[in-house]
């Protein structure tokens, strides 16, 4: 079993509707959770950052976290064209310039 | 913002040369920074941790003698792939860490490298 699971997809959805990832995770000790975007070709581009449980919201994103589930989720209003990529979802133990478990990553489509 | 540059973003080499891939942290000093590793339509795997003026420290199973880490100053890490094979052929990423507290890390735009 993977320490961090995360749907591949593809998630195809159309422009202007809400785009929900998430990810589940087995490793108590991770205290910080970040969503990266990644383009073709491209290194990850840092989304959202969140320590411990709760939510947090940036423009279209908003991040949640459930250390008690050991769930995390992220959702994208609105969602552009330009939205199409692959998420990854990472987490750390300890601090959140440690070293960084990801999932898998799901490929997101959004259609115009 | 952070802005971690790596280069080359692409390299094509000979089978049995050595390719050196270059990760700076433009705006920041960085002590730390991470190499990655991603094969195609999979996720980032960790190779290893590069500490400024030491030693790096290696994940299991990444040979240290084939991926040499040179992390010379705080802003400037090296990853020289030695006597490359085609199965080196990879995107490496690069990370750095900020030296303010609890600040995520930032990633290069990675290097594909294609050993023929």
């Amino acid at each position: 079993q993977k320490e961090v699971e995360q749907d591949p997809g593809p998630l195809s959805v159309p422009e202007g509707a809400i785009v929900s990832l998430n990810c589940t995770y087995s490793n108590s000790a991770f205290q910080y959770f970040m969503w990266y975007r990644q383009y073709s070709r491209k290194g990850p581009e840092l989304l959202m950052y969140t320590y411990s449980s709760g939510n947090k919201e940036d423009g279209r994103f908003t991040a949640q976290v459930d250390k008690s589930s050991k769930y995390i989720s992220l959702f994208i209003r609105d969602s552009q064209p330009s939205d199409s990529a692959t998420y990854l979802c990472a987490m750390s133990a300890g601090a959140a310039g440690n070293k960084l478990t990801f999932g898998g990553g799901t490929r997101v489509l959004v259609k115009p | 913002g952070a802005v971690v540059s790596q280069h080359p973003s692409w390299v094509i080499c000979k089978s049995g040369t050595s390719v050196k891939i270059e990760c700076r942290s433009l705006d920041f000093q960085a002590t730390t920074m991470f190499w990655y590793r991603q094969f195609p339509k999979q996720s980032l795997m960790l190779m290893a941790t590069s500490n400024e003026g030491s030693k790096a420290t290696y994940e299991q199973g990444v040979e240290k003698d084939k991926f040499l880490i040179n992390h010379a100053s705080l802003t400037l890490s090296t990853l020289t792939v030695t006597s490359a094979h085609p199965e080196d052929s990879s995107f490496y990423i690069c990370s750095a860490r900020q030296e303010t507290y609890n600040s995520p890390l930032h990633f290069g735009n990675g290097t594909r490298l294609t050993v023929t």
